[in-house]
């Protein structure tokens, strides 16, 4: 049962370009993640946002942005992608911070060209 | 930081037989330890995880082992069936945030008939 709703699918699109994600759940779940999967399957964090807290993973590039209106939404921007940000971009929800399970979306495939 | 090494990139074992994924974790603050399954061309869900108060802990035909001295854990399939076919990731989590779960890099199963 799909409870982290992801838009869009796929996106394709050129160098230099400005992409949006959106996420949203509804598990009424206090935490949201953003995940990237390269093409060799490997899976990083991204951003954290717990009760209004946001947590940014220091290696990711600055052209990436969250943004969320609720804890329900995490939507993910990138301005001005460059051809390694092609990936699979997965969002997640957990009830709380630390030690529970995620539940992931279905994913945004991301192709630059 | 933490970094989760998986062993077995592939893994192909007969239907019926036992599969075993083995990773290993450099902190020794590691204290939550999930496995997610990917299914292709879908996302990742939650299996089953194990925690550091413990050593052992089955669900169903899904066995977790913990060896905190060898910084090593492992997931045991029993009576592997055809949609146990798909990657399984391991992680690790220190200090219990998810935010700093960090991922193996997954073990593709296929279970053949």
């Amino acid at each position: 049962e799909t409870a982290v709703f992801q838009t869009p699918n796929y996106h394709v699109t050129q160098v230099g370009n400005e992409v949006s994600f959106n996420c949203k759940q509804t598990l009424g779940h206090d935490t949201m993640y953003w995940y990237k999967q390269d093409s060799k399957k490997l899976l990083k964090i991204m951003f954290s946002y717990n009760n209004k807290q946001l947590i940014v993973n220091e290696t990711v590039p600055r052209r990436f942005s969250p943004q969320s209106s609720d804890k329900a939404h995490l939507n993910l921007r990138i301005k001005s992608v460059e051809p390694e940000d092609s990936a699979v971009y997965l969002c997640a929800s957990s009830p709380d911070w630390g030690g529970v399970t995620l539940y992931f979306g279905s994913g945004t495939r991301l192709t630059v060209l | 930081g933490e970094k989760v090494e998986q062993h077995e990139s592939t893994l192909s074992v007969r239907e019926g037989d036992s599969a075993v994924i083995n990773c290993t974790y450099t902190d020794t603050a590691s204290s939550y330890f999930p496995w997610y399954k990917q299914e292709a061309g879908k996302s990742l869900h939650f299996v089953i995880d194990i925690r550091s108060n413990v050593d052992r802990k089955q669900s169903q035909r899904l066995i977790v082992l913990l060896d905190k001295k060898a910084k090593r854990f492992s997931l045991h399939i029993t009576a592997t069936q055809p949609e146990d076919s798909a990657i399984y990731f391991c992680a690790a989590s220190s200090g219990g945030s998810n935010y700093k779960l960090t991922f193996g890099k997954g073990t593709l199963l296929t279970v053949t008939p």
